[in-house]
């Protein structure tokens, strides 16, 4: 089975401070997401990865980077982390850019600034 | 742009009753379609999904969905409900490049 690993499953950080979010896949998949889910407002797609230091933006990118340095470990990074990014953050992977296979998701990370 | 409409936040069916859950998407073009569900503090868990030939799909855990292209459809179904189906559910619709849009989930409660 595909896994999909988030380092960390509950976090919580003070407001100002840089906060990377981790996530590995072990197969190879070439395509890799981040998500963040709200109450209400579902899955909003941040950044995503179809290659190795490849990313493009999703719908919400603002305040948020990422970095993909190995195909395997796709990073989410909050640059000055603030009060309304407090959230659950899920990472992603699919090994195909055509969407028909869908994703193997990660367990989340829940994100909690104070 | 490709949108998906999840009708009902929140359903409730007893154990044994019929599980409803319905999904409208717009799309210019025919989809893949998606089903997933989360449980409480976990990731999301691919149930079905629709890419093509037959339009009605059979997941895990006794679920089904049926696409229905004149009605921009993809509900999922269960006949029976059981007290482990009670978790969140989403409705997902494939967009160009592969990214999936997501519906804004319908939480399913099971009464004993």
């Amino acid at each position: 089975d595909v896994k999909v690993t988030q380092s960390s499953r509950y976090l919580v950080k003070r407001t100002g401070e840089k906060v990377f979010l981790e996530c590995v896949q072990d197969m190879d998949h070439e395509n890799m997401f981040w998500y963040r889910q709200d109450p209400g407002l579902g899955l909003r797609l941040i950044y995503f990865s179809y290659d190795v230091k490849m990313k493009e933006k999703g719908d919400i990118p603002e305040g948020y980077s990422v970095s993909r340095e190995k195909k395997e470990r796709f990073s989410l990074i909050l640059e000055s982390a603030s009060t309304n990014q407090t959230s659950m953050y899920l990472c992603a992977s699919s090994p195909s850019a055509w969407g028909d296979y869908g994703y193997t998701f990660g367990s989340g990370t829940r994100l909690t600034v104070v | 742009a490709q949108s998906v409409t999840q009708l009902g936040s929140h359903v409730s069916v007893s154990e044994g009753a019929l599980v409803l859950l319905r999904c409208n998407y717009s799309s210019s073009v025919p989809p893949y379609l998606f089903w997933y569900v989360q449980y409480p503090n976990q990731g999301l868990q691919l149930l079905l999904k629709y890419t093509t030939g037959a339009t009605l799909v059979k997941g895990i855990n006794g679920f089904e969905a049926e696409f229905k292209k004149s009605e921009t459809s993809f509900h999922l179904t269960k006949p029976s409900a059981h007290m482990s189906d009670a978790a969140e559910y989403f409705c997902a619709v494939s967009k160009r490049g592969g990214k999936l849009i997501f519906g804004q989930g319908t939480e399913l409660s099971v009464k004993p």
